[in-house]
């Protein structure tokens, strides 16, 4: 059964600061992983997703990156902003076409001090 | 286009009460799925669909039914409910093929009493 984990559950940074959230997964045959974004008491917005036989995405101040093997993904955020106080999700996908399974870690809650 | 709308957004209900959960979507996604989220656990599929006509389990089912009569609408309803699914309930939708990127309605907070 596949396992979803993200270090750490909470992280508080200065604004301006770089950081990496972490999220670890036990079964490496994944289809892709996703990382999302959950601001309070609103849905899940998608930032990321990184297809299996890719290595990193990036968008704007956001670089994902993933290493299928280890069973490791990375979010990094350059030069943080008060903005970006959220809770951060990952979500790997198994099997494709309509029989797929998402399976989501329980998030980072990310407070970015002015 | 207004993407993935739920109603009510917040609910409460007593024990062995029904209700049903409303999701719609306006971007012609074939996939739906309905999730709860619960402290300091994952999101949790409950139930989905693949297209109009065609309803599948997810992990957490009993207790839950839905049905597809549509595209675009996807409820999800609680016959008897029980403080167990006390719960957010978020729909998420999905293009069929191509990218697989979910998109996330705002969530329904339900409380049983």
């Amino acid at each position: 059964k596949q396992e979803v984990t993200q270090i750490p559950a909470a992280l508080s940074v200065p604004e301006g600061e770089n950081l990496v959230l972490n999220c670890s997964f036990t079964d490496s045959a994944i289809y892709n992983l996703q990382w999302f974004r959950q601001d309070p008491g609103k849905g899940l917005t998608s930032l990321l997703l990184i297809q299996s036989s890719q290595r990193e995405q990036t968008s704007g101040r956001l670089n994902a990156s993933l290493d299928k093997s280890s069973g490791r993904s990375t979010l990094y955020i350059a030069a943080s902003q008060p903005g970006d106080s959220a809770t951060y999700l990952c979500a790997v996908k198994e099997g494709g076409g309509s029989n797929y399974k998402l399976t989501f870690g329980k998030g980072t809650l990310l407070t970015v001090n002015p | 286009n207004a993407g993935v709308t739920q109603t009510p957004k917040f609910h409460i209900l007593k024990t062995g009460q029904s209700m049903t959960l409303q999701c719609a979507q306006d971007m012609n996604h074939g996939y739906l799925s309905w999730y709860r989220q619960d402290p300091g656990m994952g999101l949790r599929r409950i139930h989905y669909s693949v297209a109009a006509g065609i309803t599948d389990k997810g992990e957490v089912p009993d207790g839950y039914n839905v049905s597809r009569s549509n595209t675009e609408d996807f409820p999800l309803r609680l016959e008897s409910a029980a403080p167990s699914q006390t719960s957010v309930y978020f729909c998420a939708s999905k293009a069929a093929g191509g990218t697989d990127t979910q998109y996330f309605g705002p969530g329904t907070r339900l409380t049983v009493l």
